[in-house]
This record gives structure tokens, sequence and C-alpha cells, in this order.
């Protein structure tokens, strides 16, 4: 079955590390997104990328990096520079960007800070 | 910059007992406005797209309309398997969707 799969479901960081999440899909879309939620808000942009080799900075880029080396793999860092790492994180594709089609969502990864 | 706002924040129902969402949204050319169901711990699943004012889509108990600054989500005697959040959102330029903060929704048997 064609989807989107993010691992791990659940990631433990300590302080000062830096750590990568998966997010896998096999629907052939060429865009790809990494979105961050929070309690009580609503989803918020990372990173977005409609090629492969090409990405562009969302609403709260600061903190992370991503890599599109391959249509179906977008990695998304939550480097020590993010100081405020614990969320659940959500990644996304779509054929063409956005335009008149919607987005699939992977299950995402909850990330805490111990 | 595009804005969604979403109401009310929380509603608890009964089942069977009707009730609609709101959302609220500011954009200069609406492309599209997107309906998502999540459940807890899991990412957010389609229900519906709206490009333009008077549209209207429905799927079982759900029933999705557009207007030129707001939509609604109606729940027509909705069972406790409906009880979600609903999160909107619409899109900006094209490459991206903004999301308003969604209405957990619980329906009690």
């Amino acid at each position: 079955d064609g989807g989107i799969t993010q691992s791990p479901k659940y990631l433990f960081r300590k302080e000062g590390q830096n750590v990568t999440l998966s997010c896998e899909q096999n629907l052939n879309h060429d865009a790809m997104y990494w979105y961050r939620q929070d309690p009580g808000q609503g989803l918020r942009l990372i990173y977005y990328s409609q090629i492969v080799n090409d990405f562009q900075k969302g609403d709260i880029a600061e903190g992370y990096s991503v890599s599109r080396e391959k249509k179906e793999s977008f990695p998304l860092t939550v480097t020590s520079a993010q100081k405020n790492p614990t969320a659940f994180y959500l990644c996304a594709s779509s054929p063409e960007g956005m335009v008149g089609t919607e987005a699939f969502f992977g299950q995402g990864t909850r990330l805490t800070v111990v | 910059e595009d804005q969604v706002t979403q109401s009310p924040e929380a509603l608890r129902l009964q089942e069977g007992e009707s009730s609609s969402l709101n959302c609220s949204y500011t954009v200069s050319g609406l492309r599209g406005l997107f309906w998502y169901r999540q459940d807890p711990g899991k990412g957010p699943e389609f229900l519906f797209t709206l490009y333009s004012a008077g549209e209207e889509k429905e799927k079982e108990r759900l029933k999705a309309t557009l207007t030129k600054k707001e939509s609604f989500l109606h729940i027509t005697a909705p069972k406790p398997e409906d009880s979600a959040t609903y999160l909107c959102a619409v899109q900006e330029g094209a490459q991206k969707l903004v999301f308003g903060q969604g209405t957990r929704l619980t329906i009690n048997p």
C-alpha cells in the first residue's frame, strides 16, 4: 500500500544532541513537508521541498535542517540549536506542491527532551 | 499574512446531537480550504477541499461549506467514533498550508 512512513514513533533526546527523524514515501509525490505540532496549536511549517536536491525554509526553520537526496526521502535533523524541541513532528507529501491537492500525512514522531 | 482561526476550541456533544465547527480565515485569493481529522497520536487524515464560496461537500455524517470569510463543518447525528480533533487549513501561495489550532470534538454515548 502507498503511504508515508515516519520513524521512530517516539524519540528521546538529551540536551545538546542532534537527532534525525526519518520520513519515507512511496506515493511518487514530488513535494514533501515537515510540520511541528504543539499542544493547543496548529501545525507550523518547518521546511518543504518541491524537488530532489532543493528545499526551502518554512515559518520555524531555526534549529532544524533537512536534506532531499532522493525523491522518496526527506529526513529532518533537530539540532542542539533548537532550544525547545519537545513536540509532535509530522511529515507530509503532495503530488505537485499544494495546488489543488491535499497533503498526505505520516503518523508522526513524538520527540521528547530528557 | 494568512490567518486561520477555529472555534470552538473544544466541543462536547451527546450522541445524535448535531452541531457545527467554525473556521474563519483571512487570505488574499483563496486557492483552497482543507479540512482534516486527527486522532490522538496520529497524523491528520484528509476530509475535504473547498475552493469557492457556496461550495459544499459531504462525507457520511460530515458536510463542509464555504463562504468568503469562513467555513463550517456540520456534523449530523454524530457517533462516538466521530470524536477527534478537526483541523482547518488554507493554502498559502503554491507551496504550503496555514493551519488553525483545531477543534477537539468529543461525542458521548
